[in-house]
Order: C-alpha cells, then structure tokens, then sequence
C-alpha cells in the first residue's frame, strides 16, 4: 500500500500562474483534509472533505478551491498564484471525522514557491 | 490567539538522556494528537488520547483533560528521535483541528 500520494512534489509558479496539486489515498479512507505549513506556524487547515461528496472550508481557505474526484482523490486548485501561497502542503487521510476515527495518515507534501 | 502552546520551541539532548515535552491548549477537545516530522518532511501519528496515558517503545504520551496539558516523554533517546514533535487537538465542537507549532528536538551522540 502506498499510503497517502501527493504531485508534485515541488513546484516554481509565478504569480497569476494556475495549478492543481493531486492528492490520492489508497486506504479506503473516508475523510481527506488539506493543510499548508508555513515556517513559525502550526498547520493549518484549507479545506477537508468528511466523506465522497461532500467539501468544507477551513481555517483558511480563501484562493483555493478543491474537488473530491472519487473517495480516493482530493486534489487542491490555486486559480491565480500569489507569493502569500509560498508554503509546504500537505495532504492527508483519515477513516471519517470524528473522535476515535480521525489519526491522519499525510502525504510527503509538496514545496510550493511562488514568485 | 494559539488555541495550542507547545514548550520548549528548541531541544537538544544527549544520547540517553529522558526528554519531556509539553503542550497546553485552550478549547475543549475530544481527543489530542501527538505527530513527528522527520527531517526529511514527513509527517507520521504517533498517539492518539482522550485520557491517562499511552505507551509505544521509548515513547509515553499523558493527557490531563482538567489541566488541558499533556506530554510526550521519551526514554533513553537516541539520535534518530530527532525530529519536530508537534501536538493537535480536535476540538469538542465543530470539525476543527488545532496545531502547536512544534518543538524541534536533536539529541547528540
């Protein structure tokens, strides 16, 4: 099992620039989160996904967009790049939200820059 | 306003000896995480508590939920416990985690 994937691993925009990071679980996973982690800063949440179907914001959402293709993959969209989206993302899984059923299985993450 | 304290920020240790660290957090919650991140990035679960204690190899992890604090020990470390430890909460209302920024440990040989 290959666990949590994640595409690209880096990537170089430049500003207004668009991009799709891909993210897909192979653990039969309900519930899918994406996070960005910027250096000083805990994680924090940008969107998850509780179940196939279904997306929620989170802590901060705004310039993102995200689509849950299948119970397997829930990518993340930046329809026009900005250097404050410079960060390490990451993705994650977890069997459904919820007490007792959410341990986060992440991905490697991918290095963003933004110029 | 940090829902989630870590402390230290820094920790170097030498090889062997026991190391505590600590979080604090400020909403009521269902449950508390500890994760590692490795050097290299990756992020892996390591406990997950909603009380008393656990046990994995080296590693204890206690939550005291009328404190709001808990702590992940590590015995007799060893220089691959180097890593950033960071503390999550899921809090008791809402679908909401919360992050700790992480303590950042080395251990020397």
């Amino acid at each position: 099992n290959a666990g949590v994937t994640q595409t690209p691993k880096f990537q170089v925009l430049k500003t207004g620039q668009s991009m799709t990071l891909q993210c897909a679980q192979d653990m039969n996973h309900n519930s899918m989160y994406w996070y960005r982690q910027d250096p000083g800063m805990g994680l924090r949440l940008i969107y998850y996904s509780a179940s196939e179907g279904t997306t929620d914001k989170g802590e901060v959402p705004n310039g993102y967009n995200v689509s849950r293709l299948n119970k397997r993959e829930f990518s993340l969209r930046l329809e026009s790049a900005a250097p404050s989206q410079t960060s390490v993302y990451f993705c994650a899984s977890s069997l459904r939200v919820g007490p007792g059923t959410d341990t986060q299985y992440f991905g490697p993450g991918t290095r963003l820059t933004v110029l | 306003k940090n829902e989630v304290e870590q402390s230290p920020q820094n920790l170097t240790a030498q090889e062997g000896e026991f190391i505590t660290i600590n979080c604090s957090y400020s909403v009521g919650i269902s449950a508390l995480h500890w994760l590692q991140q490795h050097p290299g990035g990756g992020i892996v679960s390591l406990f997950m508590l909603s009380s008393g204690k656990k046990k994995h190899g080296r590693l204890i992890a206690t939550i005291n939920i009328q404190e709001k604090h808990s702590s992940l020990h590590i015995t007799a470390s060893h220089p691959r416990d180097s890593a950033v430890y960071i503390c999550a909460v899921r809090a008791n209302t809402g679908n909401q985690f919360y992050f700790g920024t992480g303590t950042s440990l080395t251990v020397i040989p």
